[in-house]
C-alpha cells in the first residue's frame, strides 16, 4: 500500500522566516514524489517534482529515501506563498497520485 | 484557456438524482484521471484512461458511478442514485501519457447532495 503523512495541518510563519512543510512517505517500490500548490480560488497545480531537481518559486525539496521523506523548504517566506501544499506520491507502472492531506501555510506580515 | 476545464463548476441536486460531471483534457493529453475530494482530505483517486480505454478504477468507485470517455478527448463522470456521502469536490486531471508524467488538474465540480 501506498500512502503520504502530512503532519501538520496549519502552519504559520512570519515573512521572511524559513519554511518547511513536512512529508512522509510509504512506498514498497521507486517513488516520485511531488508538491502540488494551490492558491485561494484557484486549481491544484504542481509546484515542483523529485526528478525535476528545480527551484520553483524559492522552494526545494529533497528526496531522503532512508527517512522516506520529501520536506518542502524554503529559505525566506513571503506573503504570496500562503495556500494549501499537498504532498503526492506515485511511481513506475503506477499511474495513479497518492496525496496526503495538506498542510495550510499562512504567512503572517 | 488551454488547460483542463470541468463542467458544470457546481451542482446542487437531491438524494437519488443521477448527474454527470463533464471533463475537457488538455488536447494533446491521453490520459485522463478522476479523482474525488472530501472536506479535510487530499485528492483520492477515482480512475483514469488511456485514450479510450479505462485501465484502472478505485475501489472508492461504487456500482452507481460509471465513468467513460468514448472517443479518447472528454470524459463523463455520472452518479446514479446519489447519496448524501457524495458530496465532494470532483476532480480531473491530464496527462501527456509517457512514465511518471505530471498530471494538470481542472477547477474541479462541487457536488452538494441534499
Amino acid at each position: 500500500a501506498q500512502r503520504v503523512t502530512q503532519p501538520e495541518k496549519l502552519l504559520s510563519v512570519f515573512k521572511g522566516a524559513p519554511v518547511e512543510l513536512k512529508c512522509n512517505y510509504s512506498y514498497s517500490g521507486s517513488p516520485e514524489l511531488f508538491w502540488y500548490v494551490q492558491y485561494s480560488r484557484q486549481r491544484l497545480q504542481l509546484l515542483l517534482r523529485h526528478i525535476s531537481r528545480e527551484s520553483i518559486k524559492g522552494f526545494t525539496a529533497d528526496l531522503n529515501k532512508g527517512e522516506t521523506s520529501f520536506h518542502l523548504k524554503k529559505p525566506f517566506a513571503q506573503e504570496e506563498d500562503s495556500a494549501m501544499y499537498y504532498c503526492a506520491l506515485t511511481g513506475f507502472g503506477n499511474e495513479k497520485l497518492t496525496f496526503g492531506t495538506g498542510t495550510r501555510l499562512t504567512i503572517i506580515p | 484557456d488551454t488547460g483542463v476545464s470541468q463542467n458544470p463548476r457546481h451542482k446542487i441536486t437531491k438524494r437519488g438524482q443521477n448527474v454527470t460531471f463533464r471533463c475537457d483534457p488538455i488536447s494533446e493529453h491521453n490520459r485522463l484521471y478522476w479523482y474525488r475530494q472530501t472536506l479535510g482530505q487530499g485528492p483520492e483517486f477515482l480512475t483514469y484512461f488511456q485514450n479510450e480505454a479505462q485501465l484502472e478504477k478505485s475501489r472508492l468507485l461504487s456500482d452507481r458511478f460509471s465513468a467513460e470517455r468514448p472517443k479518447g478527448s472528454f470524459s463523463t463522470l455520472e452518479i446514479q442514485r446519489t447519496e448524501q456521502g457524495d458530496s465532494a469536490m470532483y476532480l480531473c486531471a491530464s496527462s501527456f501519457g509517457g512514465v511518471i508524467d505530471t498530471q494538470y488538474f481542472g477547477p474541479g465540480t462541487r457536488l452538494t447532495v441534499l
